[in-house]
């Protein structure tokens, strides 16, 4: 079946650093991808997509790129902000007869120290 | 405002005692899902709803009941919650009618309520 590997954390940077957040996947189709982002106390929220091969999602300077030939979809961000503390999903989407189940990884807990 | 709302945020309950935890949208999704979250699990699918009186499955349904009388509402129903229940509850809704493709046609945004945090005693 469908699965996702996403980088264990936490993840602990300094303001400004720069983040990687792996991701992997393993799908019998053509998944789309997903980033999605949990504040504290908070539903889930996109923070970007990719529906097929190459193509780059970005949003709020985060960036991901669909590498079918790798099956990743890493999460990359310049500049890290404080406020980009929260925890991050990885997550695929292969619809079967209409249910858009999202599979998603463990998360990654991100902490931003000022 | 474009809005996933689940009723109630928290809930403390005993082995047995039947509950229903609400979850209402107001952007004429036609699809909506139950996913529960539990440490080191990430979330999983309990149930879902392409629309009104069409709800399935998903891959953890065993102690779960649903609905789906109106389009805005997903009412998740547990008649005998036993401790295993303990968990993270969130509803999510997207507009639906994914079609198939042979390239990721499955890229519908879905929005996700606040979470239900339910201890079972």
């Amino acid at each position: 079946g469908d699965s996702v590997t996403q980088m264990e954390g936490p993840v602990t940077l300094s303001e400004e650093a720069f983040l990687t957040i792996n991701c992997t996947y393993t799908a019998t189709g053509y998944p789309s991808l997903f980033w999605y982002v949990q504040y504290p106390g908070e539903g889930l929220q996109l923070l970007l997509k990719a529906t097929k091969a190459d193509d780059k999602g970005s949003n709020k300077g985060f960036e991901a790129t669909y590498r079918k030939e790798t099956t990743s979809f890493h999460l990359e961000k310049g500049s890290v902000q404080v406020s980009d503390s929260a925890v991050y999903f990885c997550a695929l989407s292969e619809s079967n007869f209409g249910n858009e189940k999202l599979t998603f990884g463990t998360g990654t807990r991100l902490t931003i120290i000022p | 405002e474009a809005q996933v709302t689940q009723n109630p945020r928290y809930l403390i309950t005993v082995t047995g005692k039947k509950l229903t935890v609400t979850c209402s949208q107001n952007m004429n999704h036609e699809y909506m899902s139950w996913y529960r979250q539990d440490p080191g699990l990430g979330l999983r699918q309990i149930y879902y709803s392409m629309n009104v009186e069409v709800t399935d499955k998903g891959d953890v349904p065993e102690g779960y009941k649903v609905s789906r009388k109106e389009k805005r509402n997903f009412p998740l129903i547990l008649e005998s919650p036993s401790p295993n229940q303990t968990s993270l509850y969130f509803c999510a809704s997207s507009r639906g009618r994914a079609l198939p493709g042979r390239q990721g046609s499955w890229g519908n945004e879905q929005f996700f309520g606040p979470g239900t945090r339910l201890t079972v005693l």
